[in-house]
């Protein structure tokens, strides 16, 4: 498709145990970002790609996050031994520099 | 540093009224971008508007509409006409390029609903 994806669009897990979510951009952008999203609230950057530069990780909230992108493709953001406030919508965005973001319809992550 | 501030929590209008969302940023750079994007209650953010702080170029469609005012800081978004299927919370944006990077920054949102 033409658009963002994102998989798994839920995810139900045991607090300790590690997720990983994955995003396919718009092919092109050079550009991807992850962002976090507690219920009812705004979102909340967590990591910036562009290109071949390095990530901007400035958002992560913990080390037990961490995302990587090969190329301008595929990215994954992985979140070890989680918690119960982990829990959240987790949105997946790509562009060109500068120009409009594109979001993915997100994963919804929900730690018992 | 950068700072997008939308006041309005949350807005209830009439069908067919107008509606204004206000959006207030604060960037040090010269150049930049902002946008408005919607969310409707399917979860999926969607973009509306892109507007550059250097030219006029911008992008418009149906019934939206923004006040882009530098000496003000703000960056204002306008239904005409709404309808029951705007509603939904709108996020203002800024990215600035900083460094040569574009991190993007959200308010906070305004959940708008119009009601029938």
């Amino acid at each position: 498709g033409a658009g963002v994806s994102q998989s798994p669009s839920n995810k139900v897990t045991e607090k300790g145990k590690d997720v990983e979510l994955r995003c396919d951009p718009i092919s092109g952008h050079t550009a991807l970002y992850w962002y976090r999203q507690r219920l009812g609230q705004g979102l909340e950057f967590l990591i910036y790609f562009q290109g071949n530069s390095a990530p901007d990780k400035s958002g992560l909230p913990s080390d037990r996050f961490s995302a990587e992108r090969t190329g301008e493709s595929v990215s994954t953001l992985t979140i070890q031994r989680t918690q119960q406030e982990d829990s959240a919508v987790y949105l997946c965005a790509s562009s060109f520099p500068g120009r409009a973001q594109y979001f993915g319809p997100g994963t919804r992550l929900t730690v018992l | 540093a950068q700072k997008v501030t939308q006041a309005q929590t949350e807005i209830s209008v009439v069908e067919k009224e107008d509606v204004t969302l206000d959006c207030v940023y604060e960037t040090r750079d010269t150049t930049y971008y902002l946008f408005w994007y919607k969310q409707p209650p399917s979860g999926e953010l969607v973009f509306l508007i892109r507007r550059n702080s250097f030219d006029e170029q911008n992008e418009i469609s149906g019934r939206y509409s923004w006040n882009f005012q530098k000496s003000t800081s703000s960056f204002n978004f306008t239904i005409t006409a709404s309808q029951v299927v705007d509603s939904a919370v709108y996020f203002c944006a800024l990215s600035e390029t900083t460094s040569g990077t574009y991190k993007y920054i959200f308010g906070t949102g305004t959940r708008l609903k119009v009601l029938a």
